[in-house]
């Protein structure tokens, strides 16, 4: 069970949108529709943003959409803005129970 | 509002078990909707799912560390534990509760709580 791919750094200006990709295999991020995406500041617990690839828990913005394509899951943010600069993780369900999480993406505001 | 809070050693020597609780309030451990989750992450490093257990007791680890972890839930106290065995410097690691919502989907967490393998 290895770790799903991510980019170390995205980075953009305020206002401008990113994407963040999370690349995995068949055996997790291509076969199930569970892709999930969490933001985590300095010294905090990570907070959930996206669920089920594509769906915002009450209280997110809707700046913040997901989406899936073959092994890859995106996280793509609209309106970046200086509060987003954090690091970002995806995790995929894996089978049996199992989960696995991404490398990390590293956010910068410019 | 649902709120979890870990608790355990701090300092743990190596070779030497570790024991934490994570204690819920707000609601329920023994809903059959949700599942119960330890997350870590080693310092600077990414997150790494521990396994999820249901208070039924069903249980699901990570493979990698599945040989050294176990996990109960008290539902009288409405806690749930993770035992993990064995340790060494690679364990080091900020450890924190979840709720799992059965798939990806941990939507509470724990602060964390750093744990620290030493002699």
């Amino acid at each position: 069970q290895s770790a799903l791919t991510q980019p170390a750094s995205v980075s953009g200006s305020p206002g401008q949108s990113i994407t963040i990709s999370c690349t995995g295999t068949s055996s997790d991020v291509g076969i199930y529709k569970y892709v999930s995406w969490y933001q985590q500041h300095p010294g905090k617990a990570p907070k959930l943003m996206i669920y089920d690839v594509s769906n915002r828990p009450s209280g997110v913005s809707n700046r913040f959409s997901g989406s899936k394509s073959a092994n890859t899951a995106s996280l793509t943010i609209s309106g970046l803005q200086a509060e987003d600069e954090a690091d970002y993780y995806c995790c995929s369900y894996a089978g049996s129970g199992k989960k696995v999480f991404g490398t990390g993406t590293k956010v910068t505001v410019l | 509002q649902l709120q979890l809070q870990e608790s355990g050693p701090g300092l743990v020597k190596p070779s030497e078990t570790l024991s934490l609780t994570c204690s819920v309030s707000g609601g329920s451990i023994s809903s059959s909707d949700y599942y119960w989750g330890w997350i870590r992450q080693p310092p600077g490093r990414g997150l790494e799912w521990i396994g999820s257990i249901h208070y039924s007791g069903g249980s699901y680890y990570n493979p990698s560390l599945k040989s050294r972890v176990t996990m109960s839930v008290d539902t009288s106290k409405n806690q749930f534990s993770l035992n993990l065995m064995s340790l060494t410097a690679a364990d080091t690691a900020v450890y924190y509760c979840a709720r799992d919502m059965g798939t990806t989907r941990f939507d509470y967490w724990g602060q964390g709580t750093l744990v620290t393998v030493s002699s």
